[in-house]
């Protein structure tokens, strides 16, 4: 089993949208989950951070955590064309201060 | 603010040449990482500083990778004999502090090795 597993896509939304990501993780004793952006040719890009279980919402944006079930999730409301791009799951898996990724899911938004 | 800094964008190297990528951290970020990232996969960690001194060099793959930060700012990541193999995009991070902080990624070095 890998550490951090994301559904590699690509996951094709109608623009307006809500795009639903789905990340699930290894280690029970993780505590700090992120969530970035990639466009292509172009480095990871921060968008949410979330540490306690439940949701946190930033503009569009909602990430979700459910420590039990091991699971991280982002919500994007009002799916734009220029949200598409990949999307990295990453996580500090136990105690360590490395992040340790998912494979990105690439997200599609049709006009 | 200024973000994080890589140079040379990119570099072309020929197979067991000596390179050496510059990462510049965001002022003030303590911790510093470099990661490694190849088409279609996730960035994999390489090596952690917190100020001068490697906290984590498990991820260096072996002994021809080596990293500095001597004045716990600006680092460096040297490759010796470099390998086809080696080619990839190698990522800098700076964080205000670790573990569980936010990660800030500067833009790559994109290294192919002929």
């Amino acid at each position: 089993q890998k550490e951090v597993e994301q559904n590699s896509g690509p996951l094709s939304v109608p623009e307006g949208a809500i795009a639903s990501l789905n990340c699930t993780y290894s280690d029970r004793g993780s505590q700090s989950f992120f969530w970035y952006r990639q466009y292509s040719g172009k480095s990871p890009e921060l968008i949410m951070s979330i540490y306690s279980n439940g949701d946190k919402e930033d503009g569009r944006f909602t990430a979700q955590l459910n420590k039990a079930s091991q699971y991280v999730s982002l919500l994007i409301r009002d799916s734009q064309p220029s949200d598409s791009a990949t999307y990295l799951c990453a996580v500090n898996i136990g105690t360590a201060s490395k992040l340790t990724f998912g494979t990105g899911t690439r997200l599609q938004v049709t006009l | 603010g200024a973000g994080v800094s890589q140079t040379p964008s990119n570099k072309v190297t020929e197979k067991g040449k000596y390179v050496e990528l510059r990462c510049d951290p965001i002022s003030g970020h303590t911790a510093l990482y470099w990661y490694r990232q190849s088409l279609g996969q996730g960035p994999e960690f390489l090596i952690y500083f917190q100020g001068t001194g490697a906290a984590d060099d498990s991820g260096l793959p072996n002994d021809r990778f080596f990293a500095v930060r001597p004045e716990g700012s600006v680092s460096t990541l040297k490759i010796q004999r470099t390998e086809r193999g080696d080619s990839a995009v190698y990522l800098c991070a700076s964080a205000v502090g670790a573990p569980g902080y936010e990660q800030y990624f500067g833009p790559g070095t994109r290294l192919t090795v002929t």
